[in-house]
């Protein structure tokens, strides 16, 4: 079974400055997707950035790219010039590829980012 | 806009009193899927439709049932809710494979 672990319950960051979420997963598997989502206090969870496991190049979406080292198994994302309405809970998440999987996501248990004025 | 949609958003039931939640999504995905979101920890998935399959987490309480009458449509009966069953309740749709797109979510209070 796959598992993902987000070790750092908590984070702060001065707004303008960067952070990096840290994740890392366990799989026997060679083909997933890896996510971030996002979940303000408003609590509805929004897609960050998507990562397939085959691609080398790290995805990046404006503000948000990822470190993505798959033989270490580590799935990292780095916000760029923290804005305050990036203050929300991160959950990284692993999905299978596999030919028979359902398309179940395992979250992480996530991580509170709170910004600073 | 294309997007997934959840009611209520809260929703106030008595112990033992069977509630319905609704979603429905726009987005005209195959899989739809209900997750159970305690206060600040992950969502945890009870069960999810592909198509008309359904699919049951092997630890999701008898407690929970599902119905989806059509595409569009999905519903999440707690049949007898418990003080432990008050949760955020999420919605989530997607091709299958694809990325989910999760609902504002309804925040269930049970009294």
């Amino acid at each position: 079974a796959q598992t993902v672990t987000q070790s750092q319950p908590e984070m702060s960051v001065q707004e303008a400055e960067t952070v990096t979420l840290s994740c890392t997963y366990d799989t026997s598997e060679s083909d997933y997707y890896l996510f971030w989502y996002k979940q303000p206090p408003s609590r509805q969870m929004i897609l960050v950035i998507r990562q397939e496991a085959y691609k080398q190049q790290n995805a990046t979406e404006n503000r948000f790219s990822v470190n993505f080292q798959k033989a270490a198994k580590s799935f990292s994302l780095k916000i760029s010039d923290s804005q305050l309405g990036d203050a929300a809970m991160y959950f990284c998440a692993y999905r299978s590829m596999n030919t028979g999987a359902n398309s179940k996501l395992t979250f992480g248990k996530g991580i509170t980012l709170s910004v600073r004025p | 806009d294309a997007m997934v949609i959840q009611n209520p958003r809260y929703q106030v039931t008595q112990f033992g009193k069977p509630v319905t939640l609704s979603c429905s999504q726009t987005l005209n995905h195959n899989v739809m899927y209900w997750y159970q979101q305690k206060s600040s920890q992950a969502p945890k998935l009870l069960f999810h439709y592909y198509d008309k399959d359904f699919n049951n987490e092997a630890d999701t309480p008898d407690n929970f049932q599902s119905r989806r009458p059509n595409t569009s449509f999905c519903f999440l009966d707690i049949r007898s809710p418990g003080l432990g069953d008050a949760a955020m309740y999420l919605c989530a749709t997607s091709r299958r494979k694809e990325t989910q797109y999760f609902g504002p979510g309804t925040r269930l209070l049970v009294l």
